[in-house]
């Protein structure tokens, strides 16, 4: 079946650089892209989200990036802090209703 | 803010019992889910809700059962617990699509073991 995925399973960023974390996703009639993070022990909570019509989507400190063309998300992370230390979960949805397809998952982990 | 509270964090069965997980939210969404979270696999739907009263069936619902008799609660079901089922167990909820809020919010999570 159509599927989500991640590139790298473990991600080590320095405290303060810029974390990236890439995701595939298979399906292209999926129009609307979710970011997730999830810390130990508790449920993925929402950090920013995307609709195909546009390529990229600023939050606070988060940037996400739509290719189309070649089917990839991307989460860029600003400044990456000890807080910032999770796992990291790409998701989908297609255009016919609001389920979620999720990737493997991305963990991140801040080096002082 | 959204508030989507599992009844238990963790939970211990035995093979062959049948097993509750309730969720409830707090903010009149339509649609509830259930997913099981393993390493290695990420999140699989189980069951999904559009309405009371109606389930549809995700990815994974084999060994699983649902109820929704009002709008905020959601159950999870398993009617004979098995060893392979033992995962970690997450409840989300969201608005209609097309609306403002069409994001999954979900709860802390339960973790059962059945032995």
């Amino acid at each position: 079946g159509e599927s989500v995925g991640l590139h790298l399973p473990t991600l080590s960023v320095q405290e303060g650089d810029n974390s990236i974390i890439n995701c595939a996703y298979s399906n292209s009639a999926s129009d609307y892209f979710i970011w997730y993070k999830q810390e130990s022990g508790k449920g993925p909570q929402f950090i920013i989200d995307i609709r195909s019509n546009m390529d990229k989507r600023q939050g606070q400190r988060v940037t996400v990036l739509l290719n189309k063309t070649v089917k990839h998300l991307s989460l860029q992370i600003a400044a990456t802090q000890p807080g910032d230390s999770a796992v990291y979960f790409c998701a989908e949805s297609k255009a016919a209703g609001n389920k979620l397809t999720f990737g493997g998952g991305t963990r991140v982990l801040v080096k002082p | 803010d959204v508030k989507v509270t599992q009844s238990s964090r963790y939970l211990v069965k035995r093979t062959g019992e049948k097993v509750f997980l309730e969720c409830v939210q707090d903010m009149d969404h339509e649609n509830m889910f259930w997913y099981r979270q393993d390493p290695g696999l990420g999140l699989r739907l189980i069951y999904f809700s559009y309405d009371v009263k109606m389930k549809e069936k995700g990815d994974i619902p084999e060994g699983y059962s649902v109820s929704r008799e009002k709008k905020e609660r959601f159950s999870l079901i398993l009617e004979s617990a098995s060893t392979n089922q033992t995962s970690m167990y997450l409840c989300a909820s969201s608005s209609p699509r097309g609306t403002s809020t069409d994001t999954q919010y979900f709860g802390p999570g339960t973790r059962l073991t059945v032995l």
